[in-house]
């Protein structure tokens, strides 16, 4: 079975301060691994994916997250934090299976003040 | 296009009503999901549609009944729901590829069930 966990379900940063969001996966197979965003009362947005053809994974909104193999972790990363990235962020592994079933961390809040 | 719509925005619902959610995309992915998603938690699959038929059901109860009219449109329909089933629901899709692609996620159905 695959999973993954998110360390802190809060994490706080200054604006204009390095945002790091942890991930570490469990899974037997190589994963396929994502990060998505979900502002207030909206759906998830996809930032990035690792589907293994590069480590480091860049996505929209400066976003960027680094796979390591040894360290069985995908975290998330942003230089400098805006307000506007204030949201609740997913990591997901999924299933290699003819459609992708997504097992889903239990979330971070990321908190940005000024 | 590359979104997926949902339609309503909102529902309230009683108990003993009857309603549809409705999700669309036009991207040509052939699997389709339905979500619930409670406060501060992640998205829970419900559902799973693959080339139209029904590929997962995580032992949702009966009162939630999904349909796949086509390879663009998915609904659920509610009946006797219990206040709490109040919740995002959320619908997603997927192109078919061994989990590699991910989701792509509608914006959601907030349902309140009094």
């Amino acid at each position: 079975a695959q999973s993954v966990t998110q360390l802190g379900s809060h994490v706080s940063v200054s604006e204009g301060a390095l945002v790091l969001l942890r991930c570490n996966y469990s899974s037997s197979v190589p994963p396929y691994l994502f990060w998505y965003v979900q502002y207030p009362n909206q759906g998830l947005q996809l930032l990035l994916k690792y589907t293994s053809a590069a480590t480091l994974v860049k996505g929209i909104n400066g976003f960027e997250a680094e796979f390591k193999k040894s360290e069985t972790s995908f975290h998330l990363t942003k230089p400098s934090a805006h307000m506007s990235d204030a949201a609740e962020y997913f990591c997901a592994v999924s299933a290699n299976s003819g459609y992708s079933t997504l097992t889903f961390g239990k979330g971070t809040m990321l908190l940005v003040s000024p | 296009d590359t979104e997926v719509t949902q339609t309503p925005k909102h529902l309230v619902m009683g108990m003993t009503n009857k309603k549809s959610l409705k999700c669309e995309q036009h991207m040509g992915h052939r699997a389709m999901y339905w979500y619930k998603q409670k406060a501060k938690k992640p998205p829970e699959l419900m559902f799973v549609y693959s080339y139209e038929k029904l590929s997962i059901n995580e032992s949702v109860p009966s009162r939630f009944s999904p349909e796949c009219p086509n390879s663009s449109l998915l609904n659920l329909h509610l009946h006797a729901l219990q206040p709490e089933d109040s919740a995002l629901y959320l619908c997603a899709s997927s192109p078919p590829g061994q989990g590699i692609f991910g989701q792509y996620f509608g914006p959601g159905t907030r349902l309140t069930v009094t």
